[in-house]
């Protein structure tokens, strides 16, 4: 069957290091990847999308990698902030041309002054 | 601004009631998305529709029901077959996957 793992359910930083979040899947062909970050009480937010033929790809201080041999992304959060402490998300379409979109149980990150 | 609004942000079912779940959208979405989230379990998916008229179950429908009379509104019920619906509910719309889903502020449902 399909699956997606985010394999730390929490991860503890401290403030100024990179946070680097992980999201192995099985059973999936995804010619594309989003990561999402939600806060408590609130609906998630679309951060990144990375195609199965980029490497890597950044936002700010964002960068997502993406290793379809491997069947595994990773976020990496540089220089990090109290603020970005929430729970991050990875998804994947269940196939191609497909609109359903299932996520991992989610990273909850916690950035500590 | 364009964006999702659901409503009621808290609500309360007694057993064996029927409760709607409003999901509004002014981003002119195609698709719209019912997700269900509860503590350890992650996001999945109730009901999806790509197209006014149309919607397709998800992975956990049984119980839920929903329409799309208006490409603007995806409403869900949460009917008494239900048997554990206590949990809190999101609704999405995309235009384009490639650009990520928007969600709303979502709905937290308590059976009381």
């Amino acid at each position: 069957s399909q699956k997606i793992e985010q394999n730390s359910e929490a991860l503890n930083i401290q403030e100024g290091k990179t946070a680097t979040l992980t999201c192995n899947y099985t059973n999936y062909s995804p010619a594309y990847l989003q990561w999402y970050r939600q806060d408590p009480g609130r609906g998630p937010v679309f951060l990144l999308l990375i195609r199965e033929n980029e490497k890597e790809k950044r936002k700010e201080r964002l960068k997502v990698t993406f290793d379809t041999t491997l069947k595994q992304s990773l976020f990496h959060i540089t220089a990090s902030q109290p603020a970005d402490s929430a729970t991050y998300l990875c998804a994947l379409f269940s196939g191609a041309g497909s609109y359903q979109l299932t996520f991992g149980k989610g990273t909850k990150l916690s950035v500590i002054p | 601004d364009g964006g999702i609004t659901q409503s009621p942000k808290y609500l309360f079912r007694k057993e064996g009631q029927n409760v709607t779940l409003s999901c509004e959208q002014n981003l002119n979405h195609d698709a719209m998305y019912w997700y269900r989230q509860d503590p350890g379990q992650g996001l999945r998916l109730i009901y999806y529709s790509q197209i006014v008229n149309d919607f397709q179950k998800g992975d956990i429908a049984e119980g839920y029901s929903v329409s799309r009379e208006k490409k603007e509104s995806f409403p869900l019920t949460v009917t008494s077959a239900q048997k554990n619906p206590t949990a809190f509910y999101l609704c999405a719309s995309t235009g384009d996957r490639l650009y990520g889903y928007t969600f709303g502020s979502g709905t937290r449902l308590t059976v009381v």
